[in-house]
Order: C-alpha cells, then structure tokens, then sequence
C-alpha cells in the first residue's frame, strides 16, 4: 500500500528556533516522487520541492533543507532560524508511477511565535 | 499567464442540493485531481482523470461526480448523496507527475 505519515500534528516554537518537521512514506515502487508543499490561512497550496526516488542527495535552499533517506523512508524537512511567517501547515506528498496520483499525508501545522 | 482557476471561491448549499464547483488549466497538462481537505485530515483523493473522456475513483469518491469532456476542464458535482460535504475543495493539475500546480480552492458550507 501506498502511505504517507506526518506524525507531528502540530508544532510550536518560538522564533529562531530551528524545527523539523518529519515524513514517512510507504510505497512498493522504485520510481517515485517526494513533495513538500506551505499551505498557509488563505488556503493555497505552495510548492517548496520535489524529490525523485534516485536522488538521494540532501537539500538546502535559504533556512530550508531537507533530508531523503530510502533506508529509512524518511524524507524531512527542517527549518533554520524559524520566523513568524513560516507559520502554516506543511503536507508531505507522494507521487508513485503505478498510481498515476499524489497522495498527502495528514498535515503538520506549524505555530512560530514571537 | 498560465494557472489553474477555480470558481467560486465560497460556495453555499441548501441540503439536499447538487452543486458543481469549477476548475480550468490553460497548462496543457493532461492529468487533473479533485481533493477534499477537512481540518486535521490532510488532502483525501476524490477523482482524478489522467486523459480526456476517462477518470477513476480516489480514495473518498462516494456522493461525488466528475466529467472530463476537454482537457482544460475537469467540474466536480457534490450529489445529494454526499452526507457531509461541508469541506475545503483544492483542484489540481499535473504532467504526468512531474509538476503540479494547484487552484485557490472552494470552500463548501452547507446551510
């Protein structure tokens, strides 16, 4: 079965604080996609990466950075020097061939506080 | 410039009723997906269509109905037979996985 797992309800932290936010996915293909995606209050969903399944190597993009592990089925996301604005919730997603669709795991909300 | 609409923004329904919410791609994509979200539930699946003319059930496609007549539209109707449809509705469109691009979304009340 194809399974995504964001066990972290919801988070808070307190500006500049460094959070990650953890992902686990389940999937029975070798080709495969990784997501994470900002939803904030208004609703839309942002964009922030895509992985596929043969590249292994971490990212960093500004404060973000994330870490693929297949070992693990792990694919997190960390923040650096938290600010208020990254406030929102984040979904972790999962793009399999087989399936044709991209499913999301329950969402992480994220609280950064003054 | 290219995106993904979606209409209307709010939308309210009398119980019992059928209402359509609309989604549009002018991205030449071939693939569109219709998801639900509740709060605390994350993005459930409820039809996607990966070519014109055909469409398969997600993971909650009961009381729901789809049509997929042109490759840039793909409407979503909440049947009478949706028990509880009061829920944030997000389009999306995507290039055989590679790139989605999501609409604004519709937010459901029931009134």
């Amino acid at each position: 079965a194809q399974k995504v797992t964001q066990a972290q309800t919801e988070i808070s932290v307190v500006e500049k604080e460094d959070v990650t936010l953890d992902c686990v996915y389940e999937t029975r293909d070798t080709t495969y996609y990784l997501f994470w995606y900002k939803q904030p209050p208004s609703g839309e969903l942002v964009f922030l990466i895509r992985r596929n399944s043969f590249d292994e190597q971490n990212e960093i993009s500004g404060r973000y950075s994330w870490n693929f592990q297949k070992s693990t089925s792990s694919f997190n996301f960390t923040i650096t020097a938290s600010q208020v604005v990254d406030s929102a919730v984040y979904f972790c997603a999962l793009f399999y061939n087989q399936g044709g669709k991209l499913i999301f795991g329950q969402g992480t909300e994220l609280s950064v506080k003054p | 410039d290219g995106g993904i609409t979606q209409s209307p923004k709010y939308l309210f329904r009398k119980e019992g009723q059928n209402v359509t919410l609309s989604c549009e791609q002018n991205l030449n994509h071939d693939a569109m997906y219709w998801y639900r979200q509740d709060p605390g539930q994350g993005l459930r699946l409820i039809y996607y269509s990966q070519i014109v003319n055909d469409f398969q059930k997600g993971d909650i496609a009961e009381g729901y109905s789809v049509s997929r007549e042109k490759k840039e539209s793909f409407p979503l109707t909440v049947t009478s037979a949706q028990k509880n449809p009061t829920a944030f509705y997000l389009c999306a469109s995507s290039m055989n996985g590679y790139g989605y691009t999501f609409g604004s979304g519709t937010r459901l009340t029931v009134v």
